[in-house]
């Protein structure tokens, strides 16, 4: 199985702030590539997708890059509504495997 | 607009069984694969496996194997998923996502407790 290891698994950040979370892929996974929002009680949220895709609707501080195996979401300027989980997720091959997860609070 | 409507919390007893639903809508059932994950509280996500309502092809997680079984009903637009054997460690919340995850329903939450 394709291992997805998501760094770090909780951010404490200041409103305004640049933030990036990673996930490091242990296998080619090419651009195959989510990334997801989850706040509390809710479903998660497709915020990116093909590793570098904004999902329609998304604000456009929100950014999805990679390099190498190393895929990154970045949120420009933190705001109090991005208070969330975040989530990866590799689709190249099954199973689909997701990475641990990243808890993002205000600081 | 796509809405993917699961049924309501299941409160059951370990080794039984239980079957929840997702009811799809605002798009061609048949067209697209629904996914089913899993989410034990505080925990991370877990892809259980997918079944193409069209024609009923199924796919999973071999950690599922023998403990979740994927149907679809297209004359409802229903994907329904089957847990055996119950024990805590299925107490979770369960998804249905469809295909690319771009929708997803309000989650159905089971706990196994005698």
């Amino acid at each position: 199985d394709i291992q997805m290891t998501q760094s770090p698994s909780s951010l404490s950040a200041s409103l305004g702030d640049r933030v990036t979370i990673t996930c490091r892929a242990s296998q080619d996974i090419g651009n195959y590539l989510t990334w997801f929002q989850q706040k509390p009680g809710k479903s998660p949220r497709r915020m990116i997708y093909g590793a570098t895709n904004l999902e329609d609707g998304v604000p456009s501080r929100f950014s999805g890059s990679r390099s190498g195996s190393d895929y990154s979401l970045t949120i420009s300027s933190l705001e109090s509504e991005d208070v969330a989980d975040y989530h990866c997720l590799q689709s190249i091959q099954y199973p689909l495997t997701f990475g641990s997860g990243t808890k993002l609070e205000i600081k | 607009q796509v809405q993917l409507q699961q049924s309501g919390a299941e409160l059951v007893k370990p080794g039984s069984s239980v079957k929840i639903s997702c009811k799809a809508s605002g798009y061609t059932f048949t067209s697209y694969d629904m996914h089913w994950i899993k989410q034990q509280p505080g925990n991370g996500l877990e892809w259980i496996g997918w079944i193409y309502p069209g024609n009923g092809n199924t796919k999973y997680n071999q950690k599922f194997n023998g403990k979740a079984t994927l149907t679809a009903d297209k004359s409802s637009s229903t994907a329904y998923m089957q847990l055996s054997s119950l024990t805590s460690e299925d107490s979770a919340v369960y998804f249905c996502a469809r295909g690319w995850f771009a929708y997803w329903g309000q989650g159905t939450l089971v706990t196994v407790s005698s």
